[in-house]
C-alpha cells in the first residue's frame, strides 16, 4: 500500500509569510508525528497525535507553530510569520496503535529567505 | 538535556568489515529501542528494534545489543556493504508514552569499497 506522503516536497518562502505543510499518513495508522531536521542536526520532535486524544504539543518551538489532524487522518503543520531559523526539513511519520515503529514520509524542505 | 546520545557523528569502515554504531541514553524509563536508517533526500526507515527484556536482537547482517545497566546500545552491521552508507538514528521510547520516540542526532556511516 501507499506510504506516508508529504506535500509540497520543497517550499521557498519569504520571511514573515505563513506556510502550510501537509502530511497524509498510512491508512489505518492512529498515531502521527511531526519532526524537523535542521542542517547537520538530528530529528527534533514537534508534535504527536494519537487517535482522539489531545495532541502532545510539547515540542513546538514557539506559538507560531501549530498543527491539526482532521478526521484522524491528514495533518497540516502551519508556521506563521516564518523566520530564517525555521528553514529545515519537516518530516511526518505515522504508526499503528501499540507499535513503536514509525513510518516516515520523504519530508518537506522549507527555505525561508 | 539530551536523553539519547550518539557521540560519534561519523564512522568510516571498509567494505566487508564490521560497522559498530553506538548509542547512550539517560532515561531509565525507556524500554524499547529502535534504529532507523536515512538516505539523503528521503525519510528515515525502520531498521531493527529491541525490547528491554532482551539483550540482543538479530536480523540478517544487523544485530542490536542492549546493555541496560550501562544504558547503552549498539548496532552491528557485518559484513558492511557500500549500500549501507547512510545516517543511522537511534531512538528510544517508553510504554507510558507508547509510540513517541526520542531520537539521537545520528551517525553518518560511510562504507568504502
Amino acid at each position: 500500500g501507499a506510504g506516508v506522503s508529504q506535500s509540497p516536497s520543497n517550499k521557498v518562502t519569504e520571511k514573515g509569510k505563513d506556510v502550510e505543510l501537509r502530511c497524509d499518513p498510512i491508512s489505518g495508522h492512529t498515531a502521527l508525528y511531526w519532526y524537523r531536521q535542521s542542517l547537520g542536526q538530528g530529528l527534533e520532535f514537534l508534535i504527536y497525535f494519537q487517535g482522539n486524544s489531545a495532541p502532545d504539543k510539547s515540542g513546538l518551538p514557539s506559538d507560531r507553530f501549530s498543527a491539526e489532524r482532521t478526521g484522524g487522518s491528514v495533518s497540516t503543520l502551519t508556521i506563521q510569520r516564518t523566520q530564517q531559523e525555521d528553514s529545515a526539513v519537516y518530516l511526518c511519520a505515522s504508526s499503528r496503535q501499540g507499535y513503536n515503529e514509525q513510518f516516515f514520509g520523504p519530508g518537506t524542505r522549507l527555505t525561508v529567505l | 538535556d539530551q536523553q539519547v546520545k550518539q557521540n560519534s557523528p561519523s564512522l568510516s569502515v571498509q567494505e566487508g568489515r564490521i560497522s559498530i554504531l553506538n548509542c547512550d541514553y539517560t532515561n531509565s524509563m525507556f524500554d524499547y529501542f529502535l534504529w532507523y536508517k536515512k538516505y539523503p533526500a528521503e525519510g528515515p526507515t525502520f531498521l531493527i528494534s529491541i525490547s528491554s527484556i532482551k539483550d540482543k536482537n538479530e536480523d540478517g547482517r544487523f544485530t542490536v545489543f542492549l546493555n541496560k545497566s550501562a544504558k547503552h546500545l549498539s548496532l552491528h552491521i557485518v559484513p558492511s556493504q557500500p549500500g549501507d552508507s547512510a545516517v543511522y538514528f537511534c531512538a528510544a521510547s517508553d510504554n507510558t508514552n507508547a509510540g513517541k520516540s526520542t531520537f539521537g542526532d545520528g551517525t553518518t556511516l560511510t562504507v568504502k569499497p
